[in-house]
């Protein structure tokens, strides 16, 4: 089956620094990216999608400045959460499509939760 | 704009009774409905999904879902609760009419199935 990674699962970093986060398609091209906020006990959230080659569409309310994706290749979109900060703290989970193949379902990463100190 | 609701937080079941995890939709179009599952810490699995074709759809793990358009529901079930079934549940939707590949997820329902 599909399976999509993200690297690292878990990283604690200072304020006012930089994190990147990996997502990759494993087995599949994944021509659009999904990526997702989940806070505690809550639902994802959809902060971004990204088509391989394109410049990603952010949802309302997201800042494009501070989370910076890139899609350059069929298999690894990231995510930058730049000059981080303690309410950046989240589940960070993205998930992945093909959508040449015609199918409607989306694979998701196992997420990367960070923490921000 | 497309939405979907999960009304209950919370779902207790014994094992061995069927459970039932509710969830309605609204869209504009024609709907692509899926249930996932959330294990600590985890991403998000695949149970199932509905696109087109009988209402009745069967999933993984003994789970089955039927779809509604008259009720705009998508309500997960399964005959026989299992104690690992225990959870949390999505249920999504993405509106086919858009032509676009936005999934929105619910609230989630979180399961407890009690031995």
């Amino acid at each position: 089956g599909a399976v999509v990674s993200q690297h690292p699962s878990w990283v604690i970093c200072k304020s006012g620094t930089s994190v990147k986060i990996e997502c990759r398609s494993l087995d599949f091209q994944a021509t659009t990216m999904f990526w997702y906020r989940q806070f505690p006990k809550q639902s994802l959230m959809l902060m971004a999608t990204s088509n391989e080659g394109s410049k990603a569409t952010y949802e309302q309310g997201v800042e494009k400045d501070k989370f910076l994706i890139n899609h350059a290749s069929l298999t690894l979109s990231t995510l930058t959460v730049t000059s981080a900060h303690p309410e950046d703290s989240s589940f960070y989970i993205c998930s992945a499509s093909d959508r040449l193949a015609g199918t409607y379902e989306q694979y998701f990463g196992p997420g990367t939760r960070l923490t921000v100190t | 704009a497309q939405s979907v609701a999960q009304p209950e937080d919370q779902v207790n079941v014994a094992e061995g009774n069927p459970l039932t995890v509710k969830c309605t939709y609204s869209v504009s179009g024609n709907p692509y409905l899926f249930w996932y599952v959330q294990y600590p810490n985890r991403g998000l699995q695949f149970l199932l999904k509905y696109i087109t074709g009988d209402n009745l759809v069967k999933g993984s793990y003994g789970f089955e879902a039927e779809f509604n358009k008259s009720q705009t529901s998508f309500h997960l079930k399964k005959p026989s609760a299992l104690v690992s079934d225990s959870a949390l549940y999505f249920c999504a939707v993405r509106d086919a009419g858009t032509g676009g590949f936005k999934t929105i997820f619910g609230a989630g329902t979180r399961l407890f199935v009690k031995a």
